[in-house]
């Protein structure tokens, strides 16, 4: 079975430039979950969807970040106008509702803005 | 109260030692504590996990040992291997699905 397939795996751009990272689920998983990751500040939740369905965005850093969900088999999360501090690994990750905490992880996209 | 705190943030042993990684959290909320294995270059996969319900959870050479009444809990990797050598995360959960990582561990097991 396809696990959680992310794309592009590697993203070099410059600063001020749109951004998007898309990621397809496992099929049949009903939840889909954005992490980033850094040195710094490890894997942070930035946003998750139930049923397509942003359930909490709190960790979206801001207004320049956006995550859609319009079918159960796709989400992308942008970043306009990206920034250096930008830069980190980002990741995808599903699950089926109800089995908590079994996430399955993309291999991540990473993003270097220079 | 979100937070979950995880040290040491690198550890190396000596293979065939024991590794220990050690986590603590504040929201007596979460019910799910899951620990994830991630190799360089790859996403973070789940190793084991165990509920508040039990105090030890053993797969293979990897348990968890739970304490509820001091809201931790640890990982241990008993025979370290070369191959065990990787960044291991904590995590915990409440029903809603929403995991809260650790910081991360890396584990570098020496021959």
């Amino acid at each position: 079975d396809a696990g959680v397939i992310q794309s592009p795996r590697h993203e070099v751009t410059e600063m001020g430039q749109e951004v998007t990272l898309r990621c397809k689920p496992i099929s049949g998983h009903n939840s889909l979950f954005w992490y980033r990751q850094t040195m710094m500040r490890g894997l942070e939740l930035l946003i998750y969807f139930n049923n397509n369905v942003p359930i909490d965005d709190s960790g979206m850093p801001e207004d320049r970040f956006s995550a859609k969900m319009p079918n159960a088999s796709f989400s992308t999360l942008k970043i306009q106008p990206s920034e250096p501090r930008d830069s980190a690994v980002y990741f995808c990750a599903s699950s089926l509702s109800g089995r908590t905490g079994e996430l399955f992880f993309g291999e991540g996209s990473r993003l270097t803005v220079l | 109260q979100q937070q979950v705190k995880q040290s040491p943030q690198s550890l190396i042993v000596q293979k065939g030692g024991i590794s220990i990684i050690n986590c603590a959290y504040e929201n007596t909320a979460f019910d799910y504590f899951p620990w994830y294995q991630q190799f360089p270059g790859k996403g973070p996969a789940l190793l084991i996990a165990i509920r508040p319900d039990v105090s030890e959870k053993k797969e293979g050479r990897f348990t968890i040992s739970f304490n509820k009444s001091a809201k931790q809990f640890s990982l241990h990797i008993m025979d370290s291997q070369p191959g065990d050598s990787a960044t291991y995360f904590c995590a915990a959960s409440m029903t809603n699905d929403k995991l809260i990582f650790g910081t991360g561990t890396r584990l570098q097991v020496f021959p």
